[in-house]
């Protein structure tokens, strides 16, 4: 199965300022990638799919980029309702896996 | 707007089963069918498997295959995962979850029932 790395673990960010959340493949995923965000206590929300698509309602802020094995998640300037766990989600292989999170915390 | 409502907190025995529910209250489920998803305390995400809410097909991930099995009841809107022999490695939250055009990415969800498997 792929194997879903995410980098940082954690993440420290001002308010206002971007971020930029790495995610990488141990083997292509094309384009077949999806973001999501989780909150504390909270179900997973779908962020991007099809590696830069945004879903509905979601706010252009929240930009995706990459293919292949490499992927990147940019949000361009963090709202307080923001700092969460970032999940990436590969569905070009099956079985479908998920990397590890990456938490955004507040600096 | 799909919503889905699963069942509350269980607490089982190393060795018993358990069988989460899923409901599409006030609507259907998408036709892309319905995953379950499980989240270990303080981990990351891991994909169980599908079930197909059209013929019932179902899809497992490997590592749970021969462990679970996925169900849908039409007439009440509900699926169902039922997982055999627990361990306390299958202590998690778990989701299920639909793709609103696709069966591979997820835009609803649950809010996640808690298993706890303890002695």
């Amino acid at each position: 199965e792929i194997v879903m790395t995410q980098s940082p673990a954690t993440l420290s960010v001002s308010l206002g300022e971007g971020a930029t959340l790495s995610c990488r493949a141990s083997q292509s995923s094309k384009s077949n990638l999806a973001w999501y965000q989780q909150k504390p206590g909270q179900a997973p929300r779908l962020l991007i799919y099809g590696a830069s698509t945004r879903a509905t309602g979601i706010p252009a802020r929240f930009s995706g980029s990459g293919s292949g094995t490499e992927f990147t998640l940019t949000i361009s300037s963090l709202q307080s309702e923001d700092f969460a766990v970032y999940f990436c989600q590969q569905y070009n292989n099956w079985p479908w896996t998920f990397g590890q999170g990456t938490k955004v915390e507040i600096k | 707007q799909v919503q889905l409502v699963q069942s509350g907190p269980e607490v089982k025995k190393p060795g018993a089963s358990v069988k989460v529910s899923c409901k599409a209250s006030a609507s259907t489920f998408p036709p892309s069918g319905v995953n379950w998803v499980r989240q270990a305390p303080g981990q990351g995400l891991e994909w169980m498997g599908w079930i197909s809410t059209y013929n019932g097909n179902t899809d497992y991930a490997p590592r749970f295959q021969g462990r679970v099995m996925m169900t849908t009841d039409t007439s009440t809107n509900t699926a169902y995962m039922e997982l055999r022999s627990l361990t306390s490695d299958d202590t998690a939250v778990y989701y299920c979850a639909s793709g609103a055009t696709k069966a591979v990415f997820f835009d609803y969800w649950g809010q996640g029932a808690l298993v706890t498997v303890s002695s």
